[in-house]
């Protein structure tokens, strides 16, 4: 069975632009989790979704939004960004994410660096 | 605030060790613990401890939760030089939806 993917793996982007990252989880997950991890702050929980429908925020500014499609493939977006927005985003799917003692499942994360 | 940390953040022993990685947390609607190796990119999953008490293990590696003092660890025994990574704990939670609290991890090196 294919693993979590995510697209592109490594962005160049300058401050003030917008990116949108792409993550398709493992075949049959139909929860995705995106996480930011830098240096400072670790892994830190950016939303998750369920059913094309956020369940869970983490503490983001709302520059940092996402969505998921019917066919659980999900996208973040980031607009306005600023130095400190480089990082590497992890997504993570798991079946329904919800009460089910499921693990989460990492994709290999897309290297974010903004200039 | 929802808060994980680990201990030690970084550890360097030779081949041949046995190390003990240490992870605290407090979180409310705490359902799980988890532990993470994270090599390059993807972190990948270890173990899930729900229960307080009942070790876990796999291969070298094992680990046990106290659900009564909020914490858990992680145990390498014979460390091999493959074992070099950063090691992540993460408090799951359940809020309306699954949520992992990560700890800042723990760079472990084993020196051949």
């Amino acid at each position: 069975k294919a693993g979590v993917t995510q697209t592109p793996r490594y962005l160049i982007k300058t401050r003030g632009q917008q990116v949108t990252l792409s993550c398709s989880p493992i075949s049959g997950h139909r929860s995705v989790s995106w996480y930011q991890q830098t240096p400072g702050q670790g892994l830190q929980f950016l939303f998750e979704y369920f059913s094309e429908t956020q369940r869970n925020k983490g503490n983001f500014p709302g520059r940092f939004s996402g969505r998921q499609f019917s066919n659980s493939r999900s996208e973040m977006n980031v607009s306005t960004l600023e130095l400190g927005d480089s990082a590497l985003y992890l997504c993570a799917s798991s079946l329904a994410g919800y009460n089910t003692g499921e693990t989460q499942y990492f994709g290999p994360g897309t290297r974010l660096l903004v200039l | 605030e929802d808060k994980v940390v680990q201990s030690p953040l970084s550890l360097v022993v030779h081949e041949g060790d046995t190390v003990t990685l240490n992870c605290s947390y407090e979180v409310t609607n705490f359902r799980s613990l988890l532990w993470y190796k994270q090599e390059k990119k993807a972190p990948t999953f270890l173990f899930m401890l729900t229960s307080s008490g009942i070790e876990k293990k796999s291969g070298r590696l094992s680990s046990i939760l106290d659900k009564k003092e909020l914490f858990s660890i992680l145990n390498i025994t014979a460390t091999q030089t493959g074992d070099s990574a950063v090691y992540l704990c993460a408090a799951e939670i359940i809020q309306g939806a699954q949520k992992l609290v990560f700890g800042q991890g723990t760079r472990l090196t084993i020196n051949p």
